[in-house]
């Protein structure tokens, strides 16, 4: 099984300041992994797809890069409604998902 | 535009089995080009996927469930179910319901999702 390690577990930042998320995978990936946002009390919702696409609807200000085994989501100015946990999700082998990073405020 | 809605017992007692159902509305599970996909998570962790089910019926399933799991489809009624036996108290989560592209853009990721449904393991 493909294990994905998210980090920071936990970012604290102010609202206009740049989240910088990592996910690392035990195995290499190529660019099939994808970023998801949830809410509490809510499911999650696609950000990102194959590490740089960003899904239907989805703001600019979310980017994706990475290839093989590091990768990156990117929030280049918070939004107060940003604040939330943001998972990983690789394709590559079965499907799994990384233990998340929750982005809090500061 | 599409909606899913998990439906089902929101409390099983041990070594039971655990059924969900998902009801689509907004187009048809049978039409092409998507499997349905059951996800779950646990109080307070991460996302778990489950197993999916294709179009065309075709179902896996996550291998660390050990042949407890399975899906299938009511394309009469527009439906997708979850069996899940043998439940522990592990297996307490909200459970998702997702749809999942097929081909091209966005494949096996999970890009609709319904509210998910609390189901407890207790006696």
């Amino acid at each position: 099984e493909i294990v994905l390690t998210q980090s920071p577990a936990t970012l604290s930042l102010s609202p206009g300041e740049r989240a910088t998320l990592s996910c690392r995978a035990s195995q290499s990936l190529g660019s099939y992994l994808a970023w998801y946002q949830q809410k509490p009390g809510q499911a999650p919702r696609l950000l990102i797809y194959d590490a740089s696409n960003r899904a239907t609807g989805v703001p600019a200000r979310f980017s994706g890069s990475g290839s093989g085994t590091d990768f990156t989501l990117t929030i280049s100015s918070l939004e107060p409604e940003d604040f939330a946990v943001y998972y990983c999700q690789q394709r590559n082998s079965w499907l799994t998902f990384g233990g998340g990073t929750k982005v809090e405020i500061k | 535009q599409m909606q899913l809605q998990e439906s089902g017992p929101g409390l099983v007692k041990p070594s039971e089995t655990l059924s969900l159902t998902c009801t689509v509305s907004g187009g048809s599970i049978s039409s092409g080009g998507y499997s349905w996909a059951w996800i779950r998570q646990p109080p307070g962790k991460g996302l778990g996927w489950i197993g999916s089910i294709s179009y065309s019926g075709s179902t896996y399933d996550n291998p660390s469930l050990k042949s407890r799991v399975t899906i299938s489809a009511d394309t009469s009624k527009n439906q997708v179910s979850l069996k899940l036996t043998s439940v522990t108290a592990a297996d307490t989560a909200v459970y998702y319901c997702a749809r999942q592209p097929m081909f091209a853009l966005g494949k096996d990721t999970f890009d609709i999702w319904g509210p998910g449904t609390m189901v407890t393991v207790s006696s």
